[in-house]
């Protein structure tokens, strides 16, 4: 089956500072990645959507200059939190979509900002 | 009104039990509807997914989609243990490009030995 993979799995980081998270598609290309945050016992919060070689296209709330996403490649996209706060601190996802509707999950990073 | 309402919980089920998750939604351009589990502090793994209406069967597992009262449903047959954690409903539109996916809060499943 489809397989996506994040790293880091959790980091911790002090506030102020920048962190930069990695999601890669292992066996398929990735024509649509998205991130997405969840807060303890929340649904999933869309906070971009991002196609391989074009700018991500942002929910609205979110801040696209410190949630900066970058799709290089049909197997990689990052997400960095610039400038992180402890408010920032949640559960990462993203997903990963061949284009054909289905989207396939990373395990998630938990960031915590101190 | 949300656009997807599913019941948080707890569901707490004794092991062997039949599981009816459900979830209502208000927009009626949604085509695609997806079950995810979810184990604690992990990401969402898809279970389920279905187009339209209809019923779909996987192993212990029976996702069934009414579009005309926009009502999905998640059935687990022979619960176990391992089937504890929290399930989500996800649904997108039709037509290349609609891949976002709303989802449902989710509900916990408890399965007791």
């Amino acid at each position: 089956g489809a397989v996506v993979s994040q790293h880091p799995s959790r980091v911790i980081c002090k506030s102020g500072t920048s962190v930069k998270i990695e999601c890669r598609s292992l066996d398929f290309q990735a024509t649509t990645m998205f991130w997405y945050r969840q807060f303890p016992k929340q649904s999933l919060m869309l906070m971009a959507t991002s196609n391989e070689g074009s700018k991500a296209t942002y929910e609205q709330g979110v801040e696209k200059d410190k949630f900066l996403i970058n799709h290089a490649s049909l197997t990689l996209s990052t997400l960095t939190v610039t400038s992180a706060h402890p408010e920032d601190s949640s559960f990462y996802i993203c997903s990963a979509s061949q284009g054909i509707d289905e989207q396939y999950f990373g395990p998630g990073t938990r960031l915590t900002v101190t | 009104q949300k656009e997807v309402e599913q019941d948080p919980g707890p569901l707490s089920v004794p092991e062997g039990a039949i599981v009816s998750l459900n979830c209502t939604y208000s927009n009626s351009a949604f085509q695609y509807f997806m079950w995810y589990r979810q184990y604690s502090r992990k990401g969402p793994e898809l279970l389920m997914y279905t187009y339209s209406s209809g019923n779909k069967e996987d192993g212990r597992f029976t996702a069934q989609v009414d579009k005309s009262s926009k009502y999905i449903s998640l059935f687990i047959r022979d619960s176990q243990p391992s089937d504890s954690a929290t399930y989500l409903c996800a649904m997108s539109g039709a037509g290349a490009g609609s891949y976002q996916l709303t989802f449902g809060k989710g509900t916990k499943l408890s399965v007791i030995p």
